[in-house]
């Protein structure tokens, strides 16, 4: 069984450039969270999504924006970057047929904003 | 809202002793669900234990143990026998029952095991 994966591992970018993550949800499973962990910080939900619907939104701006494909995939898009965005982006994924499952979680993409 | 507290920034321990990682929570909700995740230094978030809010009984999963008293909105993880591979930063997160939904997390603690 495959696990979370997300890509890439990390990457560069600069304040206002577009960015976008990946995440392939664990086999099984049809929804998928996003979390921005900032250095020295504990996860912070950015959204959710469930069949290929956005279902939750944590306190981010509009230009933070997100896709679920069939394969129950997803990516993470960040608009007009800021040095604040600098940060481990966690992608994580469960069953979704019941309600509080288990959230099993990628190894991240670490993104710096110069 | 809910939040989640964890006082402790750091903590170390020797092998084989038992640490206990602190953890309260704020929340008006009567259904909820606590968990504990481990971070260790390759970054990949692994959950360590899980509490029902609505089960009085202590979860237990071989040497973790959480001591859970709701009344105190407190929920901290005993490690016994710590071992080398315990360090790690731990994390204390809570979600809302009845929902596919969100985990709140903690600053986290980072936890040093010594040989």
């Amino acid at each position: 069984e495959t696990g979370v994966t997300q890509s890439p591992t990390h990457l560069i970018k600069t304040r206002g450039q577009q960015v976008t993550l990946r995440c392939s949800s664990q086999s099984g499973h049809n929804t998928v969270s996003w979390y921005q962990q900032a250095l020295g910080q504990g996860p912070q939900f950015i959204f959710q999504y469930y069949r290929e619907e956005e279902n939750g939104r944590g306190n981010f701006p509009p230009r933070f924006s997100g896709l679920q494909f069939p394969n129950y995939s997803s990516e993470l898009n960040v608009n007009a970057l800021e040095l604040d965005d600098s940060a481990l982006y966690l992608c994580a994924s469960s069953p979704g047929q019941l309600f509080n499952n288990e959230q099993f979680f990628g190894p991240g993409t670490r993104l710096t904003v110069l | 809202a809910q939040t989640v507290t964890q006082s402790q920034p750091e903590m170390s321990v020797q092998e084989a002793e038992t640490v206990t990682l602190s953890c309260t929570y704020d929340t008006s909700e009567s259904n909820y669900y606590l968990f504990w995740y481990k971070q260790p230094p390759s970054r990949q978030m692994i959950l360590v234990i899980r509490q029902e809010a609505y089960k009085q009984q202590n979860a237990t999963e071989n040497r973790f143990s959480v001591n859970f008293q709701k009344a105190a909105k407190s929920f901290s993880l005993k490690i016994s026998d710590s071992q080398l591979g315990d360090t790690a930063m731990y994390f204390c997160a809570f979600m809302k029952g009845g929902s596919q939904g969100n985990l709140i997390f903690g600053k986290g603690t980072k936890l040093s095991v010594k040989p």
